[in-house]
C-alpha cells in the first residue's frame, strides 16, 4: 500500500476551518483515502473516505486533487473537542490487506480558544 | 447501542507472566481487529478476524502472541512470557463486515510489564 505524509502538528483557532493536508504521491488507481482521528486516551474514530470525488459528511469534507497525489481534510468550524491526532490512510478495497489499517504518525491538531 | 468494550482497562504484570486481554465487539459485527499503540511504534495492526478465522495474522510480533475468537463474537489476545517491550495500549476494533469502510474502536487495554 502507498504511504502517506502529513505535517506533525498544526494549530487552529476555535470556530475557524481547519485544513489538514496529506500527501500520497504514490497512490495507485484503486486505493481509497481514509481519515481517522484519535482523541487523547480514546480509540481512533472514522471520519470520512473517498476515491477521487470530493466527499462531505456531518463531520468533515474531503478534497482530493485531480491527480490524487494529495488530499485535504476540512473541519469547517473547529471546536475544542476536535483536538486530536488525525491520520490519513490509503487502503485497497477488497484486498488481502483490506482489514489492516496502516497508521502513520498523523497530525496533532490543537484547537485553541 | 453499546460500542466495543475491552477488559481489563489496565493491566500491570511482571515480566515473564502470561496475560489475556478480552474484546467484546459490537453485536452483529463479523470482523474484529487487534492493534497496539506504543510510544515508540505508534499504532500497529496485529491481527484480523472474519468470523472465527484469522485471514491476516501478519502483524503479530512474535510467537508469544496469539489470539482467538469463539462464536464469532468475543476475542482474546494472549501474550505469553511478557517482556517489557510488550507494554502498550492494546486496541480492539470491529466492523459489520470484513469489507466495511468503518472500524469501530474500543477504549483499549493499557498493559504495563514491570
Amino acid at each position: 500500500d502507498a504511504k502517506t505524509t502529513q505535517p506533525p502538528s498544526m494549530d487552529c483557532a476555535e470556530g475557524r476551518a481547519a485544513n489538514l493536508p496529506c500527501n500520497h504521491s504514490t497512490i495507485s488507481g484503486n486505493e481509497y483515502v481514509y481519515w481517522y482521528r484519535q482523541i487523547h486516551s480514546q480509540g481512533p474514530q472514522y471520519i470520512i473516505h473517498g476515491l477521487k470525488n470530493n466527499e462531505t459528511n456531518e463531520m468533515a469534507s474531503l478534497i482530493i486533487t485531480e491527480d490524487r497525489k494529495s488530499s485535504t481534510l476540512i473541519l469547517p468550524h473547529a471546536t475544542l473537542r476536535d483536538t486530536a491526532v488525525y491520520y490519513c490512510i490509503v487502503r485497497v478495497p477488497w484486498s488481502d490487506s483490506w482489514g489492516k489499517l496502516q497508521f502513520g504518525a498523523g497530525t496533532q491538531v490543537v484547537v485553541t480558544p | 447501542g453499546a460500542g466495543v468494550s475491552q477488559s481489563p482497562s489496565n493491566k500491570v504484570t511482571e515480566k515473564g507472566k502470561d496475560v489475556e486481554l478480552r474484546c467484546d465487539p459490537i453485536s452483529g459485527h463479523t470482523a474484529l481487529y487487534w492493534y497496539r499503540q506504543s510510544l515508540g511504534q505508534g499504532l500497529e495492526f496485529l491481527i484480523y478476524f472474519q468470523g472465527n478465522s484469522a485471514p491476516d495474522k501478519s502483524g503479530l510480533p512474535s510467537d508469544r502472541f496469539s489470539a482467538e475468537r469463539t462464536g464469532g463474537s468475543v476475542s482474546t489476545l494472549t501474550i505469553q512470557r511478557t517482556q517489557q517491550e510488550d507494554s502498550a495500549v492494546y486496541l480492539c476494533a470491529s466492523s459489520l463486515t470484513g469489507t466495511d469502510n468503518e472500524q469501530f474502536f474500543g477504549p483499549g487495554t493499557r498493559l504495563t510489564v514491570l
